[in-house]
């Protein structure tokens, strides 16, 4: 079965808002994780990734936010804007830190209202 | 473009048939990975390549499903006799495999059996 599942499937928010999206894991040797954002008929493009010795990480208006405790990590967007509006995965990475076997969750669709 | 290319993007055929899929990494990336993403799931790994050799194949990869890497460029996915359940987006992704560096995916090619 899948190591890596999404709390939920949707996720409405005000332009302007920030967006927080969320993910639990079960392997608990698992110690690289990666966000990706799916635009439709596209592929998955990468926003950031996180090592299981840290607990966050920033980018530009994207902070990952790991919780090994809990086996949680969320993604928070910034200033939401409707080029945000994908599905957001989250992958773990079952193999060495250059092997992108990833184990991805189902997704969560992002949706920004204007 | 540099980045990853498939083609076809698109492919209708009927059960039973062969079809083949190709991928182009970015020029110089060693690793190659296939993944199949079926609708509303995130994708699932199916095989990688460093350089031409084939390192490991999911449980997902049927005997019906081939991959190859000939010259350690270009790879192909074969499905032979086709079955409904094969219907799905094949997405293609590579990377250096030198460093922490991300692997880019491609924009996939759909696949519908009919």
């Amino acid at each position: 079965g899948e190591s890596v599942g999404l709390h939920l499937p949707t996720l409405s928010v005000q332009e302007g808002d920030n967006s927080i999206i969320n993910c639990a894991y079960s392997n608990s040797a698992s110690d690289y994780f990666i966000w990706y954002k799916q635009e439709s008929g596209k592929g998955p493009q990468f926003i950031i990734d996180i090592r299981s010795n840290m607990d966050k990480r920033q980018g530009q208006r994207v902070t990952v936010l790991l919780n090994k405790t809990v086996k949680h990590l969320s993604l928070q967007i910034a200033a939401t804007q409707p080029g945000d509006s994908a599905v957001y995965f989250c992958a773990e990475n079952r193999g060495s830190s250059n092997d992108y076997k990833l184990s991805f969750g189902a997704g969560t669709t992002v949706t920004v209202r204007a | 473009d540099t980045g990853v290319s498939q083609n076809p993007r698109h492919k209708i055929t009927k059960r039973g048939q062969n079809v083949t899929f190709r991928c182009d990494p970015i020029s110089e990336h060693n690793r190659l990975y296939w993944y199949r993403q079926t609708l509303g799931q995130g994708p699932e790994f199916l095989t990688y390549f460093q350089n031409e050799a084939q390192l490991e194949k999911s449980r997902l990869l049927s005997d019906r499903f081939s991959a190859e890497r000939p010259k350690g460029s270009f790879s192909t996915l074969e499905i032979q006799r086709t079955e409904q359940g094969d219907s799905a987006m094949y997405l293609c992704a590579s990377s250096s495999g030198q460093g922490e560096t991300e692997a880019f995916f491609g924009q996939g090619t759909r696949l519908t059996v009919v």
